[in-house]
């Protein structure tokens, strides 16, 4: 199994481009959230999933969109990226929705400049 | 109180000797708690659960104190590789991590 997986890598946008942050996973998880974590701030939750068809917003969804067609697919797009969108994303999946908490598998994440 | 709350560190221990840091929590009807570890520039991975009673792996224990609302991470013999940032979870409604404390392991 890959597990989760990320594309890029790295990133760098200019003010105002928009791009897609790609997240897929194949142990047939329920849950997907993206989260991104700056320097002093710890991770803080983007949008989350708990099924195809279905997202959600967390505590910081402004700027950004997400999308649930697959089990398997959980992309993140940023409309018009701003300087304060730079951060690194992370993806992760877990088997079940938050009504009860099982283990966060996460991706080895995207870092992201916008200039 | 912050949400759940972590003294940033960093923790600088010699290696074989013992570590432990603590994090606090507000939410008083939180369920359940984790450690996650983190490496430098990776993803963070599950370290343990905390259990109520209180749970060991190996060098590591975690213990839940619901009255004081934290949960500490003792580490013992401590190695160079356990050094990392390790970040606790609470969830009651929401998820939520702590922002982590940074422990470094020196020879």
């Amino acid at each position: 199994n890959a597990g989760v997986t990320q594309t890029p890598k790295f990133q760098v946008l200019k003010t105002g481009q928009s791009m897609t942050l790609q997240c897929a996973q194949d142990m047939n998880h329920e849950y997907m959230s993206w989260y991104r974590q700056d320097p002093g701030m710890g991770l803080r939750l983007i949008h989350y999933s708990v099924g195809a068809g279905i997202t959600d917003q967390g505590e910081v969804p402004n700027g950004y969109n997400v999308s649930r067609s697959t089990t398997e697919d959980f992309p993140l797009r940023l409309l018009s990226a701003a300087p304060s969108q730079t951060s690194v994303y992370f993806c992760a999946s877990s088997k079940r929705g938050q009504s009860s908490y099982n283990e966060q598998f996460f991706g080895p994440g995207t870092r992201l400049t916008v200039l | 109180r912050k949400e759940v709350e972590q003294d940033p560190g960093p923790f600088n221990v010699p290696e074989g000797a013992t570590v432990a840091f603590n994090c606090t929590y507000s939410n008083s009807a939180s369920q359940s708690f984790f450690w996650y570890r983190q490496d430098c520039r990776k993803e963070p991975k599950l370290l343990m659960s905390v259990y109520s009673s209180g749970n060991e792996d190996g060098r590591f224990t975690a213990q839940l104190n619901r009255a004081s609302q934290y949960i500490s991470l003792l580490i013992r013999d401590s190695k160079l590789s356990d050094s990392a940032t390790y970040l606790c979870v609470v969830k009651g409604d929401k998820i939520i991590f702590g922002k982590g404390t940074r422990l470094h392991i020196l020879p």
